[in-house]
């Protein structure tokens, strides 16, 4: 059984880029969740998506955004990016979205000079 | 509003050593439970979780017990090893149509011979 995948593993962007991080749900799973961790900090939830739609949305602006295929993979887009945006990223999946566990990548490093 | 509050590390011990990690939370209802570990420069892995209360969550020598009357949830291992060395985060799932989790700010631990 595949574990979730996210590619890629670091990235370095300017202000003002735009940036598209993707992520490979474990093999079964059709519910995906996007984290955002500062350094030094617990993860913060950006939003989810169940089957091809957006199921939720923590605190974050609307140039977060993302996609879910039907194959379940997912990608995390941010525009206009900021300083503070420099972060690890990381994606969750689970079997559904009511199923409580949530199994985690290794994460994307974004960079933001 | 909903939060986890863990203890501020870091949290430095001796081989062999006994460990807690203390972790409370707020909530309505009975949220289900969460330990996750994170190891230098990797995503996050489940180590244990409690669905309901007096449940006690169990893996690899660490043990946590889901106390409704403290709204605890604290981690503990008889005998760390140099290898548990981390990044432990504390965390509750919020539901209502999508699975959320919400993360306390992580208790690094150091062991060392």
């Amino acid at each position: 059984e595949t574990g979730v995948t996210q590619s890629p593993t670091h990235l370095i962007k300017t202000r003002g880029q735009q940036v598209t991080l993707r992520c490979s749900s474990q093999s079964g799973h059709n519910t995906v969740s996007w984290y955002q961790q500062a350094l030094g900090q617990g993860p913060q939830f950006i939003f989810q998506y169940y089957r091809e739609e957006e199921n939720g949305r923590g605190n974050f602006p609307p140039r977060f955004s993302g996609l879910q295929f039907p194959n379940y993979s997912s990608e995390l887009n941010v525009n206009a990016l900021e300083l503070d945006d420099s972060a690890l990223y990381l994606c969750a999946s689970s079997k559904d979205r009511g199923q409580e566990t949530q199994y985690f990548g290794p994460g994307t490093r974004l960079l933001v000079l | 509003g909903d939060s986890v509050t863990q203890m501020e590390g870091p949290v430095t011990l001796s081989e062999e050593a006994f460990l807690t990690i203390n972790c409370t939370y707020t909530a309505t209802g009975y949220p289900s439970l969460f330990w996750y570990v994170q190891y230098p420069g990797e995503g996050l892995q489940l180590l244990l979780k409690a669905t309901k209360a007096d449940d006690k969550g169990s893996n690899k020598g660490f043990e946590a017990t889901y106390r409704k009357e403290t709204t605890s949830f604290h981690l503990e291992k008889g005998s760390v090893q140099v290898s548990d060395s981390a990044v432990y985060f504390c965390a509750r799932r919020v539901s209502g149509g999508y699975n959320k989790l919400i993360f306390g700010a992580g208790t690094r631990l150091a062991v060392h011979p």
